[in-house]
């Protein structure tokens, strides 16, 4: 079956560490989205890539980086940079434009600093 | 520009009763309008979507949305609660070319 895999569904952090997320589809999507969600403050964007190569900020770049080296891949670093990174992160991915069909989500994984 | 604004953080109702969750937006172009699902430690689910068809919408388990252009909303409703349906609810529009846009949220309780 198609679908949007997220690793590791838990994941803990000491302060100074990178963290990388990862984020496969196998739904032949262009498009692939991450999205930060805090409590009381909905999704919001933190990077999103339309074709392979190629990737774009969103609202909440700060302290994140990605690269798409591959259709299926979408990979999310969490730098030291960014200063309050604990939060739930979903991967999305979509046909281009997303309007149409809307987006089809991972199940999210779980960030926290310890 | 386009923004999505979800009226009730919180939305408590018995099982049974009736469940009617807000959404209104804001869109400079025509909207395509999406309610998701997401239960606790889950990713969202797509519950329903319009895209310039018929105005009122059915989706899975029940549920069914209505698009009103002239109130610019979407709100979400459901005959019947189950507690099975206990969960969080978001709106999103899409109408830029790149990507959706969530509303807050609105977090359905169902008491038995």
């Amino acid at each position: 079956d198609g679908g949007i895999t997220q690793s590791p569904k838990y994941l803990f952090r000491k302060e100074g560490q990178n963290v990388t997320l990862s984020c496969e589809q196998n739904l032949n999507h262009d498009a692939m989205y991450w999205y930060r969600q805090d409590p009381g403050q909905g999704l919001r964007l933190i990077y999103y890539s339309q074709i392979v190569n190629d990737f774009q900020k969103g609202d909440i770049a700060e302290g994140y980086s990605v690269s798409r080296e591959k259709k299926e891949s979408f990979p999310l670093t969490v730098t030291s940079a960014q200063k309050n990174p604990t939060a739930f992160y979903l991967c999305a991915s979509s046909i281009f434009p997303p309007r149409d069909y809307g987006y089809t989500f991972g199940s999210g994984t779980r960030l926290t600093v310890v | 520009a386009q923004s999505v604004t979800q009226l009730g953080s919180h939305v408590s109702v018995s099982e049974g009763a009736l469940v009617l969750l807000r959404c209104n937006y804001s869109s400079s172009v025509p909207p395509y309008l999406f309610w998701y699902v997401q239960y606790p430690n889950q990713g969202l689910q797509l519950l329903l979507k319009y895209t310039s068809a018929a105005t009122l919408v059915k989706g899975i388990n029940d549920f069914e949305a209505e698009f009103k252009k002239s109130e610019t909303s979407f709100h979400l409703t459901k005959p019947s609660a189950h507690m099975s349906d206990a969960a969080e609810y978001f709106c999103a529009v899409g109408g830029s070319n790149y990507k959706l846009t969530f509303g807050k949220g609105t977090l359905l309780t169902v008491n038995p």
